[in-house]
């Protein structure tokens, strides 16, 4: 059983507009959550991270929200660029912090 | 500084055959891990090192795979004998001595080995 899901495989956004991207997860002892991105041929690079303490944490034009009592995390990307194609992998952790827990993927096209 | 190296970068083979993968992590790091990308349940961890001792191995799927990290510097990942099911894409990644913040987002990943097991 996943506990870490991103119900949407892909997402196609026009370049300057805002992409959300939605993961959901089921283990209450999460308490810390990473977003990886992902191009082509390479490995995942760390993106953003969000503590359980804060509901936002931002870092130029990403942003992610955590809504702690419906399990439920997003990452917004404003405004969305053709090279913010890749695939986004949400993440996440108990207080014990030695490993992560990964979600499916979600693939994001930013057409020009 | 040539971030976590894996070798081969791809790996044809045929069912029944043993595969070797292969990484190198970056100098410094004492943590290391093995992960495998599938389409069906995306990346998934597999086995866990630190100092070079495992630590939690219950991501690895059955007894046909086995993991070693005989030093800081290089880990094996095998699968003895392979399967179609095996195909998949694995990652390597390592991570600096958790200091008293946070390690997770320095957890750097090697470019993967896309494995065909036909």
């Amino acid at each position: 059983d996943q506990q870490v899901k991103q119900n949407s495989p892909s997402l196609s956004v026009q370049e300057g507009r805002i992409s959300i991207l939605n993961c959901d997860y089921t283990n209450s002892m999460f308490d810390y959550f990473l977003w990886y991105k992902k191009y082509p041929a390479e490995g995942p690079t760390f993106l953003i991270s969000i503590s359980s303490i804060k509901d936002k944490n931002e870092d130029g034009r990403f942003t992610v929200f955590l809504n702690k009592s419906a399990k439920h995390l997003s990452l917004h990307i404003v405004p969305s660029q053709p090279g913010d194609s890749a695939v986004y992998f949400c993440a996440a952790t108990d207080n014990a912090g030695n490993m992560l827990t990964f979600g499916g993927g979600t693939r994001l096209m930013v057409k020009p | 500084d040539a971030g976590v190296i894996q070798s081969p970068r791809h790996e044809v083979t045929e069912m029944g055959q043993e595969v070797t993968l292969r990484c190198k992590p970056i100098s410094g790091h004492n943590s290391l891990f093995w992960y495998r990308q599938t389409m069906m349940r995306g990346l998934e961890l597999l086995i866990y090192f630190n100092n070079n001792v495992p630590i939690d191995d219950s991501g690895m799927p059955e007894d046909r795979f086995s993991a070693k990290m005989p030093n800081a510097s290089f880990s094996t990942l095998k699968i003895q004998p392979s399967e179609p099911r095996d195909s998949a894409v694995y990652f390597c990644a390592s991570s600096p001595p958790r200091g008293t913040t946070r390690f997770l987002e320095t957890q750097y990943f090697g470019p993967g080995t896309r494995l065909l097991v036909l």
